[in-house]
Parts: C-alpha cells; sequence; structure tokens
C-alpha cells in the first residue's frame, strides 16, 4: 500500500536558520509531489509542486525552495527563515494527471522565533 | 477572486443530526474536480469525498454526500446523523483539469468551516 512520510512533526527555528522538511513516498511510483502551507485558521496554500526528478514548479515568490533529487523524495528548504515562514507544512502526492487520490503527509508545524 | 468559497467560519451542531457545510467555486474549466478534506485537530488531511464535473449522480461516501448543483456552481458537503467525532476543519477543494496545461498543478482550497458537533 501507497504511504507518506513527512518529518519532522514540529519545529521550532530561530530567524535566519536555515529548514530542510523531507517527504518521502512509498508504494508507489513517479508520483506528483505538493508542499502546501496553511497559515493558522487559513486554508491550504500550494507552494511547489513536482511532475518528476528535478522537475519542480513555483505557485508564488517566497522564501522556500524545493527540490526533488529522487523519485519519491520531496524537500522544501529555506537558506534564512523569516518570521512569516511560520505555519503547518504539508506534503502530498498524486498519480496521474487526473487522479484525484491526493494523500497528504501528516504535516510539520514550524515555529519560527 | 476567489475560487472556492465556504462562507460558514463555524458551525455548532447537535450530534445525530444532519450537517450542511456550503461550498462554491468559480471556473470557466469544463473538467473539473472536486473534493472535500477533513482536518482534526490533529492536522492531518483526511480525503473525504470527490465529484467529477461530468459526473451525472451526486457522489456518496457512508455518511457523507455531495449535494452538487452545476449550473449554481455549488458542491455542498452533507453529513448524515453527525457524530462527536466529526468535529473538525472541513475544506473543499478544486482541481481544473483542461486548463492546468498538461501539469499537475495541486488543489484550491477554499478557507474551511470549522465544523463542531455538541452533544
Amino acid at each position: 500500500s501507497q504511504t507518506i512520510h513527512q518529518w519532522p512533526a514540529t519545529l521550532v527555528q530561530p530567524v535566519g536558520s536555515p529548514l530542510s522538511l523531507e517527504c518521502t513516498v512509498e508504494g508507489t511510483s513517479n508520483p506528483n509531489l505538493y508542499w502546501y502551507r496553511q497559515a493558522a485558521g487559513r486554508g491550504l496554500q500550494l507552494l511547489f509542486y513536482s511532475i518528476g526528478i528535478d522537475q519542480i514548479s513555483s505557485e508564488v515568490p517566497q522564501n522556500l525552495s524545493a527540490s526533488r533529487p529522487q523519485d519519491r523524495q520531496f524537500i522544501l528548504s529555506s537558506k534564512k527563515l523569516l518570521l512569516s515562514d511560520s505555519g503547518f507544512y504539508l506534503c502530498a502526492w498524486s498519480v496521474g494527471r487526473q487522479g484525484y487520490g491526493y494523500t497528504f503527509g501528516s504535516g510539520t508545524r514550524l515555529t519560527v522565533v | 477572486a476567489q475560487k472556492i468559497t465556504q462562507t460558514q467560519p463555524g458551525m455548532f451542531v447537535q450530534e445525530k443530526e444532519a450537517v450542511t457545510l456550503d461550498c462554491t467555486y468559480d471556473t470557466s474549466d469544463p473538467s473539473y474536480g472536486l473534493f472535500w478534506y477533513k482536518q482534526p485537530s490533529s492536522g492531518e488531511m483526511i480525503f473525504l469525498i470527490y465529484q467529477g464535473s461530468y459526473d451525472q449522480q451526486n457522489a456518496t461516501e457512508g455518511r457523507y454526500s455531495l449535494n452538487f448543483q452545476k449550473a449554481r456552481k455549488s458542491a455542498n458537503l452533507v453529513i448524515s446523523a453527525s457524530q462527536l467525532g466529526d468535529s473538525a476543519m472541513y475544506f473543499c477543494a478544486m482541481r481544473e483539469f483542461q486548463y492546468s496545461g498538461g501539469g499537475a498543478d495541486g488543489l484550491t482550497f477554499g478557507k474551511g468551516t470549522h465544523l463542531i458537533i455538541q452533544p
């Protein structure tokens, strides 16, 4: 069966420090991968999506970047965190162009202090 | 303009009553899909139900059904016989297929409805 792993679950980082959040998928190949951010009390905002290795599309300009070094690995990074980067980050995957089985990871709650 | 609108920030419902969560959407894409997700306090996003724009019948999944009114661009979620465990945030989301340019762009979410089931 397909599973998605996301870590860490909680992170507190000082302003200006780097960030690396990792997401891996098991049980499927060539998934579409997504990073979403959810600000407190808000809906989810799509940050990045990827249809393959090293193929990353950014939805909004920001202080973050994403990479996909392997088929089932998706990494969210920042060189210098801002206070506004605080939020709940969710990784998700789907299969196929019209696949509707979006599956989300358990999320990372990031607090920048 | 918002693509997904959920007009109910919060709702209180008595246990065992039916609940309708509102969702309207805006798209000119003839091919799209509508989703409902549940987010409990733990933060995980749980897929509930899906409706395709060309589906003739309203989608149903157990106690969940989607009241799809295409002409009104409405996709309300109906939860029958609500339970205490239904208390959570509920998000409506949409994906446009034809205008996505062949890519795999993700879902567009509404701001959510916080549903609280009271005993």
